[in-house]
């Protein structure tokens, strides 16, 4: 069974412009969540979308914003875009099936670099 | 709010030594609490897990126990390798919603010399 992949694996961007990155779960997996992976910040939540709606959000501003699509396949863009978001995002996919643990499968991550 | 605290690394062990990184939470209700390992240049593997307290997750010859009058989920090991190497990060998920956020800790680097 394919695990959670992420494309690209590597971007490098400048201020200003804006980025999409793209997640694919594991087959028969309905729910995808994002964070984003810094030195100074660690593991953050950024969001989480469950049958293409938005279930959870992170502290993140509103330049941050996502998407899931009817094949569960997930898209998160950030605009405008500033020195400190170079970090690694990361998705993570779950079943979402039970009401009390779900174990979420990462992703090897898109690495972010912003000049 | 909930929260993670773990020890601050970076942890260096000679090979086959005792491996202890603590872990401490703050949260409401009963969450399931999580270990997490990263090696270099990967995503996060999901290392052991308990639901409930009391629980006792392993694999891989690691250990961790759901203390909820400690509030703690320690990772142990009794004998570590080269391997090993790697961040490990604790992490909560809150079990009153069927919620895919997970809180983590600033992780742990773990280096083992042989």
């Amino acid at each position: 069974k394919a695990g959670v992949t992420q494309t690209p694996r590597y971007l490098i961007k400048t201020r200003g412009q804006q980025v999409t990155l793209s997640c694919s779960p594991i087959s028969g997996h309905r729910s995808v969540s994002w964070y984003q992976q810094t030195p100074g910040q660690g593991l953050q939540f950024l969001f989480e979308y469950f049958s293409e709606t938005q279930r959870n959000k992170g502290n993140f501003p509103g330049r941050f914003s996502g998407r899931q699509f009817s094949n569960s396949r997930s898209e998160m863009n950030v605009s405008t875009l500033e020195l400190g978001d170079s970090a690694l995002y990361l998705c993570a996919s779950s079943l979402a099936v039970s009401k009390t643990y779900n174990e979420q499968f990462f992703g090897p991550g898109t690495r972010l670099t912003v000049l | 709010g909930n929260s993670v605290t773990q020890m601050e690394g970076p942890v260096t062990l000679s090979e086959e030594a005792f491996l202890t990184i603590n872990c401490t939470y703050t949260a409401t209700g009963y969450p399931s609490l999580f270990w997490y390992v990263q090696y270099p240049g990967e995503g996060l593997q999901l290392l052991l897990k308990a639901t409930k307290a009391d629980d006792k997750g392993s694999n891989k010859g690691f250990e961790a126990t759901y203390r909820k009058e400690t509030t703690s989920f320690h990772l142990e090991k009794g004998s570590v390798q080269v391997s090993d190497s790697a961040v490990y990060f604790c992490a909560l998920s809150d079990r009153s919603g069927n919620t895919g956020k997970l809180i983590f800790g600033q992780g742990t680097t773990l280096q083992v010399k042989p």
